[in-house]
């Protein structure tokens, strides 16, 4: 089957580095998204991992570990904008029609940044 | 200005009636979605359709329905078989194979 585990809730410091983690299991694994919603609001787009390693942008990272079955955003510099959810997702190409596959989301990590 | 757009923002809906999400991209996207969250769960998916004039059910699609007439619009239907229809709708559009970007969604209470 396919599931996808992150912490429902995390709490860091304006200034600080936080880490959310994400872990996935997936047998046609094609792809991993994080996604960042405000309350009431859409989620937008923030990173796509689909090789190991690191993407950096700006602020944001996201790593993945294909091997394990792991991912994690990491935030630098936190700002009181940062207070969101963060929605890990994973593209399995066996998930539905078509050759790219559906996304499958986890029930993502509400970060609130502390003054 | 490109981008998806949604409507209405908030929806009221007397048990018994149906009602019809709006969804309109003008992206050029093949591919559009709607999903479905409740809080404390992730997005779920109801619909999705590759092409125009092609859909197929998501995970939970019974009580919904779609259309894809036209490769702007994908409008969900709500219909009073949907047990427990109040939740926050998002629909999504992406590229072939690509990113899916999402509308702003709509609120839809069952009165």
């Amino acid at each position: 089957g396919q599931n996808i585990d992150q912490p429902t809730e995390m709490t860091a410091t304006e200034g600080a580095i936080v880490q959310i983690n994400c872990t996935y299991q997936t047998s046609g694994f094609n792809g991993l998204f994080w996604y960042q919603q405000h309350a009431g609001e859409a989620p937008t787009f923030l990173s796509y991992n689909v090789l190991d390693g690191l993407e950096e942008k700006g602020r944001f990272s996201s790593f993945l570990s294909r091997s394990k079955g792991y991912s994690y955003l990491l935030l630098k510099e936190l700002q009181m904008k940062d207070s969101a959810s963060y929605l890990c997702a994973v593209r399995d190409r066996r998930n539905y029609g078509g050759s790219q596959g559906n996304l499958i989301f986890g029930k993502g990590t509400k970060l609130s940044v502390k003054p | 200005d490109g981008g998806i757009t949604q409507s209405p923002k908030y929806l009221f809906r007397k048990e018994g009636q149906n009602v019809t999400l709006s969804c309109e991209q003008n992206l050029n996207h093949d591919a559009m979605y709607w999903y479905r969250q409740d809080p404390g769960q992730g997005l779920r998916l109801i619909y999705y359709s590759q092409i125009v004039n092609d859909f197929q059910k998501g995970d939970i699609a019974e009580g919904y329905s779609v259309s894809r007439e036209k490769k702007e619009s994908f409008p969900l239907t709500v219909t009073s078989a949907q047990k427990n229809p109040t939740a926050f709708y998002l629909c999504a559009s992406s590229g072939t194979g690509d990113t899916q970007y999402f509308g702003p969604g709509t609120r839809l209470t069952v009165l």
